[in-house]
């Protein structure tokens, strides 16, 4: 079965410096992934997504995420960050389901803070 | 109204108590999909539905009943919850059950007293 894994569960960042959240993902095929973005009160916003080809993503808002296959990762980046990036990230991958339909795995996300 | 939208934002219930919630999606899409999403766990899929067929079932306890009249309507009815259901509930759509790109409404904040 496919798995997400957002080694931090929060991180602390000060406005206009850079931003990395890290994600690593576990899954037999090739993965479709994607992060999302939820601000308090809201649902999920996808930022970006990887199906295939260039392994660099861009996404809305300035973001980036770059698919590593030798390392199971798709990290998000941002080269500055702005105060209102401030909310939670959520790494996902795309698998089939049992009954054949697509089924999203989330991992449990990364609180994001912006400082002044 | 554009996107997907859900009824009501907010819902505090008692454990006898029988709720429903909605979602909508003005988006044109064939798949819809109910996510709880628990303080500190990942998002949990609940149902998903395609062309008003239930296609998933993710071992939800039957005191959670979804019910799909249309492509552009969803919803959760609810009774007897327990207190370890309050959660935000969410609900996505998108192009096609074999899709994997979703799009999420905003969520309904349910509290079971």
């Amino acid at each position: 079965a496919q798995s997400v894994t957002q080694p931090d569960i929060h991180i602390t960042v000060s406005e206009g410096a850079s931003l990395e959240l890290r994600c690593n993902y576990s899954y037999g095929a090739t993965p479709y992934l994607f992060w999302y973005v939820q601000s308090p009160g809201q649902g999920l916003q996808l930022l970006l997504k990887y199906f295939s080809g260039d392994t660099l993503v861009q996404g809305i808002k300035g973001f980036e995420a770059e698919f590593k296959r030798s390392q199971s990762s798709f990290n998000l980046r941002k080269p500055s960050v702005h105060w209102s990036d401030a909310a939670e990230y959520f790494c996902a991958v795309g698998a089939l389901s049992s009954g054949s339909a697509r089924q999203l795995t989330f991992g449990s996300g990364t609180q994001l803070t912006v400082l002044p | 109204e554009t996107g997907v939208t859900q009824t009501p934002r907010h819902l505090v219930m008692g454990m006898t108590n029988k709720k429903s919630l909605k979602c909508e999606q003005h988006l044109g899409h064939n798949a819809m999909y109910w996510y709880k999403q628990s303080a500190k766990k990942p998002l949990e899929l609940m149902f998903v539905y395609n062309f008003k067929e239930q296609t998933e079932n993710n071992s939800v306890p039957s005191r959670f009943s979804p019910e799909c009249p249309n492509s552009s309507h969803l919803f959760l009815h609810l009774h007897t919850l327990q207190p370890e259901d309050s959660a935000l509930y969410l609900c996505a759509s998108s192009t096609r059950w074999t899709s994997h790109e979703q799009f999420f409404g905003p969520g309904t904040r349910l509290t079971v007293l």
